[in-house]
């Protein structure tokens, strides 16, 4: 079945490291995003790709990075410099073309929980 | 920018009953898309119902439907019949299509619970 993997499903980092979290999909989707989710504050944009080799930062983009080698992978390492990296990732991705096709559908993955001990 | 407000921060309901979840943005764009997102206990993101702005008529998809009023930069979500399985977060969500630079901003959500 087509869809997008998040993994690892829950992480924990200690202070000072960078970790990675990764999202494959084969939806042979175009575009993909990395929200980040806390209590009370919805989803809020992190960085969005529209095609490989390409990306954009998103509304809280700083601590965070990514990279877009490959169609289906789109990475995100959350570094040292992000001060409160406590929180829930999910990671979508979305057809280009016009909405009643489908497209600009975002399709989520299960989500990726990282806790900072 | 681009907001959506999403002003109750919970709601309840009995089952079988109708819900109206609020939604406002703010936008100068005339072209845009705009959706509900549900997120159960789960946490998995599932897309509830869509409206292009151009298109007049509201949306619905079975027992939901929105109520579109671009003057008012309004687009509320209303389940009718309410089942248990409704529980969940719902967000509004906004996106003007650019195409090459295509975002979704969210709501804060509102967490639905319906009660038996």
């Amino acid at each position: 079945d087509g869809g997008i993997t998040q993994s690892p499903k829950y992480l924990f980092r200690k202070e000072g490291q960078n970790v990675t979290l990764s999202c494959e999909q084969n939806l042979n989707h175009d575009a993909m995003y990395w929200y980040r989710q806390d209590p009370g504050q919805g989803l809020r944009l992190i960085y969005y790709s529209q095609i490989v080799n390409d990306f954009q930062k998103g509304d809280i983009a700083e601590g965070y990075s990514v990279s877009r080698e490959k169609k289906e992978s789109f990475p995100l390492t959350v570094t040292s410099a992000q001060k409160n990296p406590t929180a829930f990732y999910l990671c979508a991705s979305s057809p280009p073309g016009h909405l009643s096709s489908g497209a600009n559908v975002l399709t989520f993955g299960a989500g990726s929980r990282l806790t900072v001990l | 920018a681009q907001t959506v407000t999403q002003s109750q921060p919970e709601m309840s309901v009995q089952e079988a009953e109708t819900v109206t979840l609020s939604c406002t943005y703010d936008t100068s764009e005339s072209n845009y898309y705009l959706f509900w997102y549900k997120q159960p206990p789960s946490r998995q993101m599932i897309l509830v119902i869509r409206q292009e702005a151009y298109k007049q008529q509201n949306a619905t998809e079975n027992r939901f439907s929105v109520n579109f009023q671009k003057a008012a930069k309004s687009f509320s979500l209303k389940i009718s019949d309410s089942q248990l399985g409704d529980t969940a977060m719902y967000f509004c969500a906004f996106m003007i299509y650019t195409g090459a630079n295509s975002k979704l901003t969210f709501g804060k959500g509102i967490t639905l619970s319906v009660r038996p």
